[in-house]
């Protein structure tokens, strides 16, 4: 079984402030982690994933995660935030299943 | 690509009505997923196909949600009788299984919001 920890279920922070959302997964198999966005009245979309390789994940709108085994974290990080970044993030993971168990989500809102 | 397309995007009914929520995945995708998302409950699967057929559907809540996929561009969420408490929004998702195996990204459909009075 796997579950996924979000933290922070509110994030408030100032337009061009960096930002961290923190990630925190249990897993008893290997993992995959995804980050997913969801924009008011949405659908999520993919910001980034971690399969394998570089533990340093770029993604779109200059989001960047780092996946931590020893810490079991996926934390996720923008430099400077812009006011269009406010919305829903989700953390994900999937094991060997291929199913993905979300996190609770953290409402990131960027104050002008 | 039209990406996933879900219909309708807002259903308004009265409890005890039938509710059918439909699901066109991106073309060339053989999974699809059916996802519920409310405040209290977060987002949860409900039930995933691959290549039309059900893998899972141990996330259904009760015997009055079916679903099926009769083609591979082609699902649908079936609510019989429908009741308050499944007031929510209920999200289609479709991915494209890889030969290695590895877990394929999903891609989120907009979602239909349905109260149920």
């Amino acid at each position: 079984a796997q579950s996924v920890t979000q933290l922070d279920s509110q994030v408030p922070v100032f337009e061009e402030a960096p930002v961290e959302l923190r990630c925190n997964y249990s897993s008893s198999v290997s993992v995959y982690l995804f980050w997913y966005v969801q924009y008011p009245n949405q659908g999520l979309q993919l910001l980034l994933k971690y399969l394998s390789g570089s533990t340093l994940v770029k993604g779109i709108n200059g989001f960047e995660a780092e996946f931590n085994k020893s810490q079991t974290s996926f934390h996720l990080r923008k430099p400077s935030v812009h006011i269009s970044d406010t919305a829903e993030y989700f953390c994900a993971v999937s094991g060997s299943a291929r199913q993905l168990t979300f996190g609770s989500g953290t409402q990131l809102t960027v104050l002008p | 690509d039209a990406g996933v397309i879900q219909s309708p995007r807002h259903e308004v009914t009265e409890m005890g009505q039938e509710v059918t929520l439909r699901c066109k995945p991106i073309s060339g995708h053989n999974s699809l997923f059916w996802y519920r998302q409310t405040m209290m409950r977060g987002l949860e699967l409900l039930i995933y196909f691959n290549n039309n057929v059900p893998i899972d559907d141990s996330g259904m809540p009760e015997d009055r949600f079916s679903a099926k996929m009769p083609n591979a561009s082609f699902s649908t969420l079936k609510i019989q009788p429908s009741e308050p408490r499944d007031s929510a929004v209920y999200f289609c998702a479709s991915s494209a299984r890889t030969s290695g195996g590895t877990t394929d990204t999903q891609y989120f459909g907009p979602g239909t919001r349905l109260t149920v009075l």
